[in-house]
């Protein structure tokens, strides 16, 4: 699986917008483009992926760059919830193992 | 509960005993994964069964650990001659199928203590 590069922290007001970036300069053409977040002391949760379009479901928005070298998620309104450490991960859609490569995630801070 | 759930949550050894985590996924998943979390870091992979099998192993740090699924649904991993260096959180994991599509479910993890 192809690397990732995210910043290690972020912080954010209530109910503000927040834009985690991601840089995957090597992503091939067959990686899905995975979030996923973890909430203090649970395991990881899904929240969305996408492949080459940008992508909404209920919990955040996914932009993916048309080079699709880097990709944001967009929380929409953060709430404290929302704080957790966010996983950005690509996976083959050609490979068969499926399992997830994690790296250290950008840990998010949420200030009322 | 319709989740992934693993016991022990939480288990305190001594070094040099043997410890078994088990996981039971969510049922029908095919795919099942287990993971090591380390403080500060991200989970680390472990071995990933489809079905019955050991579909991949590569992430098992040595011959001390070795994990089972015998009919391809409850899974343990098992650690022998425990180290200190082990002591992290032991993430399970389980989707309908190994694909990339589909979501993986991850259980709240059992937190593992060498003395």
């Amino acid at each position: 699986d192809a690397k990732t590069t995210q910043p290690n922290s972020m912080e954010s007001n209530e109910e503000e917008p927040v834009h985690l970036p991601c840089n995957h300069s090597t992503i091939s053409g067959t990686d899905y483009i995975h979030w996923y977040r973890q909430l203090p002391s649970q395991g990881p949760e899904y929240v969305i992926h996408g492949l080459t379009s940008n992508v909404n479901n209920r919990m955040a928005s996914l932009a993916i760059a048309e080079d699709r070298k880097s990709s944001t998620l967009i929380l929409h309104r953060a709430t404290l919830r929302d704080a957790a450490v966010y996983y950005c991960i690509l996976r083959d859609v050609g490979g068969s193992q499926g399992n997830l490569i994690f790296g250290k995630g950008t840990k998010l801070s949420v200030k009322p | 509960g319709a989740g992934v759930s693993q016991t022990p949550s939480n288990k305190v050894t001594e070094k040099g005993k043997y410890v078994e985590l088990r996981c039971d996924p969510i049922s029908g998943h095919t795919a099942l994964y287990w993971y090591r979390q380390s403080l500060g870091q991200g989970p680390e992979f472990l071995i990933y069964f489809q079905g019955t099998g050991a579909a991949d192993d590569s992430g098992l740090p040595n011959d001390r650990f070795f994990a089972v699924r015998p009919e391809g649904s409850v899974s343990t991993l098992k650690i022998q001659r425990t180290e200190r260096g082990d002591s992290a959180v032991y993430l399970c994991a389980s989707s309908p199928e190994g694909t990339h599509g589909n979501t993986i479910y991850f259980g709240e993890g059992s937190w593992l203590t060498v003395v």
